[in-house]
């Protein structure tokens, strides 16, 4: 079992908005603003997408989004495009002893 | 151009020892953190320990403390992930990462840099 909880899948069509949550505790998500989103194509290295809760490194689409409420951080996805279907990951410190922990991952599909 | 190259696939019996390499070129990488993330066959990332190559300092995940030694050879910009007995648990993907930094900042949980990965099977 994963230490950050994401949906196992989700889905949208070409155009449209989709969220992918990502819910852990106050020792993680809740307690730094150091959550960060992968994209993952299979048979494909993750790729950064968002850092820092809501940073974008050079290069990445402002369609993509992140956010954070809580213990729940959230990855959105406007305008989707074919080429966004992957895997997403969200991961997060997690503090000095523990460090960096991962979501369970979701499945984005494209209609 | 930065690049992570990782060594290649293994194929390992239960009980073996292995090291695996991620050799960096490309920007200075004593002064970068490297990470060691697994995925498993099927399975989600799983973060398992980091090191600072100008001085080896080193963190592991408490899931992999033991299990596990992450190292690096300055001379070569090369940083190691090595295993003392393998177990077929250990089938997985391992990747290597470099930690995201700007100018100005350097960024927990953030990895801007991959290596293709290393596919490692243990299997009697």
């Amino acid at each position: 079992q994963s230490a950050l909880t994401q949906p196992r899948s989700v889905s949208g069509s070409p155009g449209q908005s989709v969220t992918i949550s990502c819910t852990g505790t106050s020792s993680d998500v809740g307690g730094y603003d150091y959550v960060s989103w992968y994209q993952q194509h299979p048979g494909k290295a993750p790729k950064l997408m968002i850092y820092d809760v809501s940073k974008r490194p050079s290069g990445v689409p402002d369609r993509f989004s992140g956010s954070k409420s809580g213990n729940t951080a959230s990855l959105t996805i406007s305008g989707l495009q074919a080429e966004d279907e992957a895997d997403y990951y969200c991961c997060s410190y997690a503090g000095r002893y523990t460090f960096v922990v991962f979501g369970g991952g979701t499945k984005l599909t494209v209609l | 151009e930065v690049q992570l190259v990782q060594s290649g696939a293994e194929v390992k019996k239960p009980g073996e020892s292995l090291r695996i390499s991620c050799k960096g070129s490309g920007y200075s990488f004593t002064t970068y953190w490297i990470g060691w993330v697994r995925q498993m066959p099927g399975k989600g990332l799983e973060w398992m320990g980091i090191i600072y190559p100008a001085d080896s300092d080193t963190r592991y995940s408490p899931s992999f403390q033991g299990q596990v030694t992450v190292s690096a050879d300055k001379s070569s910009s090369t940083a190691y992930l090595q295993w003392g007995s393998l177990k077929a648990s250990d089938t997985a993907m391992y990747y290597c990462a470099r930690r995201y930094c700007t100018s100005t900042s350097c960024y927990l949980g953030s990895y801007d840099y991959w290596g293709q990965g290393t596919l490692v099977t243990v299997s009697s």
